[in-house]
């Protein structure tokens, strides 16, 4: 079945350094969605990429969807503590109607 | 974004005993929900597709006896954990697809019910 892989697991910042995730999708993708998850809580909609090749921003937050729709990645510049939490990406392929596989999440800690 | 309520929170039930979970959109109709499992540092497993007024779509491995799921309005959906053990301990979330006038929709998740099972 489709499977979603993610990269790294955990990752361990100091506050300022830039962090990346990386999502790598095992079929071709009709959109990828990222959440965010703080520790204790639930995944928190980030944003969502529908077209090969696709970028976004949000503040800090670059979103990356690649030309061939099987990878995306999420990139944060200057971390700050409260971008601690896990990072998921979630695809959808159109064969799976509305279902999101997910990723298996970045963990992001940082070092104030 | 759209509001998704979970009930309850948490739970902490003996073992063999019945836990229900409820799952509603607040601000917007979702005929179609999802049920997940998250174990400790782990991530998100689907275990079944719950869509408003038709049977539930389990994924392969998810008992349909055990986990038992009702849609039964726009705005509602339940998860009933039947003669609940220690190994069905774990996070439940639900999510809740909203339309966004697009062709793929976003889901959006409650806040999760921990549970206990002891």
């Amino acid at each position: 079945g489709q499977q979603v892989m993610q990269i790294p697991q955990y990752q361990h910042v100091q506050e300022g350094e830039d962090f990346t995730t990386y999502c790598n999708s095992s079929t071709t993708l009709s959109n990828i969605q990222w959440y965010k998850q703080r520790p204790g809580g639930h995944p928190v909609f980030l944003i969502q990429l529908v077209k090969s090749g696709e970028v976004k921003k949000q503040k800090r937050l670059t979103f990356q969807f690649g030309e061939a729709k099987k990878n995306s990645s999420l990139h944060i510049t200057a971390t700050q503590t409260t971008d601690v939490g896990t990072y998921f990406c979630a695809g959808q392929t159109s064969q799976g109607a509305q279902k999101l596989v997910f990723g298996q999440g970045t963990r992001l800690t940082i070092n104030p | 974004g759209a509001v998704v309520s979970q009930h309850p929170s948490r739970v902490i039930c003996k073992s063999g005993t019945s836990v229900k979970i409820e799952c509603r959109s607040l601000d917007f109709q979702a005929t179609t929900m999802f049920w997940y499992r998250q174990f400790p540092k782990q991530s998100l497993m689907l275990m079944a597709t719950s869509n408003e007024g038709s049977k539930a779509t389990y994924e392969q491995g998810v008992e349909k006896d055990k986990f038992l799921i009702n849609h039964a309005s726009l705005t509602l959906s339940t998860l009933t954990v039947t003669s609940a053990h220690p190994e069905d301990s774990s996070f439940y979330i639900c999510s809740a697809l909203s339309r966004t006038g697009g062709i793929w929709d976003i889901q959006y998740f409650g806040a999760g019910t921990r549970l206990s099972v002891l």
